[in-house]
């Protein structure tokens, strides 16, 4: 039979324009949160993180937004390029110290 | 820095054949983590040491799977037999206890026939 695999949320947006990726986590207990990218053939790469005591911090192109009060956490990317191409992952620390907790990823499409 | 290493990048493999992955962190970091990614589960944590010590391998699906940390450079995953349900991308990554990034190696993509 057909096998069914995960369905990431996919987020298309035009070159130059800004992008917003939203991830919900799970665990109020979490004291750090970090976003990675991962491109087609290769390991995730760490792009940005956050402590819980911050509600945003910036980047180069890159600013994390972060609220507790809804447990939301949200990536934004300025200017975006088609080398953005990716899927982008969320990970929050949980309540359990020495690792992390990965959200299902969303993919960005860039189009030029 | 070369980052962390893994080999092999791709293997395949009959059903019922053992399976040995390896992984050599970054120097200096005291933490390291075996992933599985699949289009089906997507990331999950399988494993991870810290110190040389496993600390949580809940995520191991089950006894065919071991993981060994022999010294701070090196470890291993193992699947004996394997099957082709454990076609997947492994990843191993390493970190400083005292940051909670991890760094990610290329992965090992692992198909079973």
């Amino acid at each position: 039979g057909e096998s069914v695999g995960l369905h990431l949320p996919t987020l298309s947006v035009q070159e130059g324009d800004n992008s917003i990726i939203n991830c919900a986590y799970s665990n109020s207990a979490s004291d750090y949160f970090i976003w990675y990218k991962q491109e087609s053939g290769k390991g995730p790469q760490f792009i940005i993180d956050i402590r819980s005591n911050m509600d945003k911090r910036q980047g180069q192109r890159v600013t994390v937004l972060l609220n507790k009060t809804v447990k939301h956490l949200s990536l934004q990317i300025a200017a975006t390029q088609p080398g953005d191409s990716a899927v982008y992952f969320c990970a929050e620390t949980g309540n359990q110290g020495g690792k992390l907790i990965f959200g299902q990823g969303t993919e960005l499409s860039v189009k030029p | 820095d070369a980052g962390v290493i893994q080999s092999p990048r791709h293997e395949v493999t009959e059903m019922g054949q053992e399976v040995t992955l390896r992984c050599k962190p970054i120097s200096g970091h005291d933490y390291l983590f075996w992933y599985r990614q699949t289009m089906m589960r997507g990331l999950e944590l399988l494993i991870y040491f810290n110190n040389n010590v496993p600390i949580d391998d809940s995520g191991m699906p089950e006894d065919r799977f071991s993981a060994k940390m022999p010294n701070a450079s090196f470890s291993t995953l193992k699947i004996q037999p394997s099957e082709p349900r454990d076609s997947a991308v492994y990843f191993c990554a390493s970190g400083n206890g005292l940051e909670y990034e991890q760094y990610f190696g290329p992965g090992t993509r692992l198909t079973v026939t």
